[in-house]
């Protein structure tokens, strides 16, 4: 069964610091890898997504994730963190034996504080 | 171009009360998925439609059954509500493209409330 981590509930950056979220998934096969943002009273917004290909993938507002495979890891960067960065940050797999875009695994998700 | 719109945005219900939740998929997608996130977990895979018909099921109980419209919007429907089912209620669409089918795109969701 797949399932990914999500080991921290909070992380807590200064405005301009560089930031990181942590995630690491479990599977059989190769992994399809996604990052979403929740913001209060939102639903989940699209930031990236690895399938395969370049290991560094680039997303939405700034977000960058990089894919280890000897980990088993797909952490959420970005190299200077902005005040309105501040969320829920959900880190997600997909079966990819599924030829529709199927079921999404989600993670118990990591609450971003960013700090002035 | 309207992303995936759903509503009721806020619903109160009393345990044992059925209750409907609807949603429109972004334009030109043909799959709607359901999830339930409640408060401070992940959201959780409910159901999938595609093509009017359930495709594949999380670890929900028979109260929970959808349906899918032929213009691709979807309802969620729960039976003999308990007070466990308070939850936000997410939607998502995605798109026969190819390139973008593995992207699933969520509506702002249903908050229930069971009392």
């Amino acid at each position: 069964a797949q399932s990914v981590a999500q080991p921290e509930d909070q992380v807590n950056v200064a405005e301009g610091n560089p930031l990181t979220v942590k995630c690491t998934y479990s599977v059989s096969g190769n992994p399809y890898l996604f990052w979403y943002v929740q913001y209060p009273n939102r639903g989940l917004q699209f930031l990236l997504k690895y399938i395969t290909g370049d290991n560094l993938v680039k997303g939405s507002y700034g977000f960058e994730a990089e894919f280890n495979k000897s980990q088993t890891s797909f952490h959420l960067k970005k190299p200077s963190a902005l005040v309105s960065d501040s969320a829920l940050y959900f880190c997600a797999v997909r079966d990819p034996l599924y030829s529709s875009a199927s079921k999404i695994i989600f993670g118990s998700g990591t609450r971003l504080s960013i700090r002035p | 171009d309207a992303g995936v719109t759903q509503s009721p945005t806020h619903l109160i219900k009393t345990r044992g009360q059925q209750v409907t939740l609807r949603c429109s998929p972004k334009s030109g997608h043909d799959t709607v998925s359901w999830y339930q996130q409640a408060l401070g977990q992940g959201p959780q895979f409910i159901f999938q439609y595609y093509e009017e018909e359930e495709r594949q099921r999380g670890n929900f109980p028979d109260r929970f059954s959808g349906h899918q419209f032929p213009n691709y919007s979807s309802e969620l429907n729960v039976n003999a509500l308990l007070l466990g089912d308070s939850a936000l209620y997410l939607c998502a669409s995605s798109s026969p493209s190819v390139r973008s089918k593995n992207i699933q795109y969520f509506g702002a969701g249903t908050r229930l409330s069971v009392l």
